[in-house]
């Protein structure tokens, strides 16, 4: 089975605090995400990446950064913390197989106060 | 413009009833369609798939789902629901630009016993 890890299922940071996010996957997919989730307005995409060191925007990048230094590894980063980066965040996973189903991790929620 | 609509917000069904889920799509060539479900505080976990073939997809839990090419559609189905159906139910389909899924905003379920 294709196993996603996040670092944390819960974490409370300060505005201001730079925060890293942190997932990881077993299955060496080519392809990885970072969402983040809030009520009514269901999943954003924040960036992917399709290879190491290679990374793509999505929808709402602002605010955030990523690293893909190896394959398995793909790191969400928040340089300084702000309220309205409070949410649950979900990483996926996917290989580059023309289908492209999406492998969660569990999520992690977020307080920034 | 490609896109995935899930037109209920929530939907409520009281337990044993038959429940339907709806979503429909706009892509460019061969719908790969997904249904996902989450439950509180989780990440997403994946219930079926179409890619090809039978318009009738089996899936997790007893779930299926109909794919419907002239209507565009690929609504989500039980026979009998359980109160621990009760869920949030994102659909998605394949981006046929790349590998990205394009998600519905998600639709509550609510299984009363």
């Amino acid at each position: 089975d294709v196993k996603v890890t996040q670092s944390s299922r819960y974490l409370v940071k300060r505005t201001g605090e730079k925060v890293f996010l942190e997932c990881v996957q077993d299955m060496d997919h080519e392809n990885m995400f970072w969402y983040r989730q809030d009520p009514g307005l269901g999943l954003r995409l924040i960036y992917f990446s399709y290879d190491v060191k290679m990374k793509e925007k999505g929808d709402i990048p602002e605010g955030y950064s990523v690293s893909r230094e190896k394959k398995e590894r793909f790191s969400l980063i928040l340089e300084s913390a702000s309220t309205n980066q409070t949410s649950m965040y979900l990483c996926a996973s996917s290989s580059s197989d023309g289908i492209y189903e999406q492998y969660f991790g569990p999520g992690t929620r977020l307080t920034v106060t | 413009a490609q896109s995935v609509a899930q037109p209920e917000d929530q939907v409520n069904v009281a337990e044993g009833n038959p429940l339907t889920v709806k979503c429909t799509y706009s892509v460019s060539g061969n719908p790969y369609l997904f249904w996902y479900v989450q439950y509180p505080n989780r990440g997403l976990q994946f219930l079926l798939k179409y890619i090809t073939g039978d318009n009738l997809v089996k899936g997790s839990y007893g779930f299926e789902a109909e794919f419907n090419k002239s209507q565009t559609s690929f609504h989500l189905k039980k026979p009998s629901a359980l109160v621990s159906d009760s869920a949030l139910y994102f659909c998605a389909v394949r981006d046929g630009r790349n590998y990205q899924l394009i998600w519905g905003a998600g639709t509550k379920l609510i299984i009363k016993p």
